[in-house]
């Protein structure tokens, strides 16, 4: 099986321009969640998307949003980019009722802000 | 709120035995995971724990505690490629897929 795949790799975006990311997972699973990792704040959870709603969401501002389409795939945004949302953004998706609770990880987008 | 704590670094040699160490605040526990990540590269899954005891993987092993609401990963017979950072991570119940990461624990090993 193809591992999860991340659009672009990397993108260099300025201030209060939107920007947005797109995961493509695992083929059958229909769990994808969004994490930001920067080194200040480490490994942060966004939200998460299960058959095309948000069942969870982390604790960052309405300007990051998410979707989920019928195929799994999903897509964040970021609207009003700021510096501090320079980041490397990870999706992971995991299959549903999996004991051991493994998320599967893509190689992440490279967002700098300038 | 949930938080975690693990040593933000550890040195070993090659073929030594280290043991990483993770204790966590979380109501409402659900399980304790282990990542790896290697510099510009994903993380990835090493293991879970849900319940009390040891879970055994090749050269790594996890073990989990509820009632003192702490962790580790043993990591035995270490070799070069093991150098990289080790994330533990919570999930608690009601959103078992949300994960709360520690800061990372970067291990070097030495020749």
């Amino acid at each position: 099986k193809a591992g999860v795949t991340q659009t672009p790799r990397y993108l260099i975006k300025t201030r209060g321009q939107q920007v947005t990311l797109s995961c493509s997972p695992i083929s059958g699973h229909r769990s994808v969640s969004w994490y930001q990792q920067t080194p200040g704040q480490g490994l942060q959870f966004l939200f998460e998307y299960f058959s095309e709603t948000q069942r969870n969401k982390g604790n960052f501002p309405g300007r990051f949003s998410g979707r989920q389409f019928s195929n799994s795939r999903s897509e964040m945004n970021v609207s009003t980019l700021e510096l501090g949302d320079s980041a490397l953004y990870l999706c992971a998706s995991s299959a549903s009722g999996t004991g051991n609770n493994e998320q599967f990880f893509g190689p992440g987008t490279r967002l700098t802000v300038l | 709120g949930q938080s975690l704590e693990q040593p933000s670094e550890v040195t070993a040699v090659e073929g030594a035995i280290v043991q990483i160490n993770c204790t966590y605040q979380t109501s409402g526990f659900y399980g304790l995971s282990w990542y790896q990540q290697h510099d510009g590269g994903a993380p990835t899954f090493l293991s879970y724990n849900a319940l009390d005891g040891l879970e055994e993987t090749g050269r790594f092993s996890s073990f989990l505690s509820r009632s003192d609401s702490y962790g580790y990963l043993l990591l035995q017979e270490l070799q070069m490629k093991d150098s990289a950072s080790y994330f533990c991570a919570v999930s608690f119940s009601g959103s078992a897929r949300q994960l709360t990461f520690g800061s990372g624990t970067q291990l070097t090993v030495l020749p």
